[in-house]
């Protein structure tokens, strides 16, 4: 089976300031990455995903990540946060299991954009 | 488009009480997920149905819980007994089938407080 390691349980980082959350997974033969964003009491909201081609995806809110297959990483970037930045980050990897199509969620990184 | 709906939003029970979820995926999406999110950790798979058939339900405590998605649509989720460590949040999500490039779209979840 497939795991995610998020490395950072939480990051703090002030305002405008740029800011990296990392994510790892173990190797598999194909899979496909995500990061999802969680505001307070609220459901999963998708980034961005990476499913093939260029290894620098873009998403929503000004967020990037680069996808890194000999380092099986997938870290997601922004240049400068805002206080609306602050949620729970969740990274994810999909992969093909028995009969299905699994996808599995790290622990979460937690920032907090600081005014 | 209306996105996933679930209901109820909170509910605080006593241990070895029963409990249920519903949720009511996206129109036309033939794939349907329960997670589990305990506070601190990212979303654990319980079960996942395409259609009305289960596809993967290997994560899910059969002793206690149990789930259904009668004609494809609305899906309910059930725990008897309910036990202290079943407090999370449960989130229920779909896609509109099982693939690997396919987006899950999330709920808001119920958070369950189980006392």
């Amino acid at each position: 089976a497939q795991s995610v390691t998020q490395l950072d349980s939480q990051v703090p980082v002030f305002e405008e300031a740029p800011v990296e959350l990392r994510c790892n997974y173990s190797s598999s033969v194909s899979v496909y990455l995500f990061w999802y964003v969680q505001y307070p009491n609220q459901g999963l909201q998708l980034l961005l995903k990476y499913l093939s081609g260029s290894t620098l995806v873009k998403g929503i809110n000004g967020f990037e990540a680069e996808f890194n297959k000999s380092q099986t990483s997938f870290h997601l970037r922004k240049p400068s946060v805002h206080i609306s930045d602050t949620a729970e980050y969740f990274c994810a990897v999909k992969y093909s299991g028995a009969g299905s199509y699994q996808l599995t969620f790290g622990k979460g990184t937690k920032l907090s954009v600081i005014p | 488009e209306a996105g996933v709906a679930q209901s109820p939003r909170y509910k605080i029970i006593e241990k070895r009480q029963s409990v249920a979820f519903w949720c009511n995926p996206i129109s036309g999406h033939a794939t349907l997920y329960w997670y589990q999110q305990i506070l601190g950790q990212g979303p654990k798979l319980l079960i996942q149905f395409q259609n009305n058939g289960v596809v993967d339900d290997s994560q899910l405590p059969k002793d206690r819980f149990s789930a259904e998605r009668l004609k494809g649509v609305d899906s309910t989720l059930k725990i008897q007994p309910a036990k202290l460590e079943d407090s999370a949040v449960y989130l229920c999500a779909s896609s509109a089938w099982d693939g690997m490039n396919t987006e899950a779209f999330f709920g808001q979840g119920t958070r369950l407080t189980v006392v």
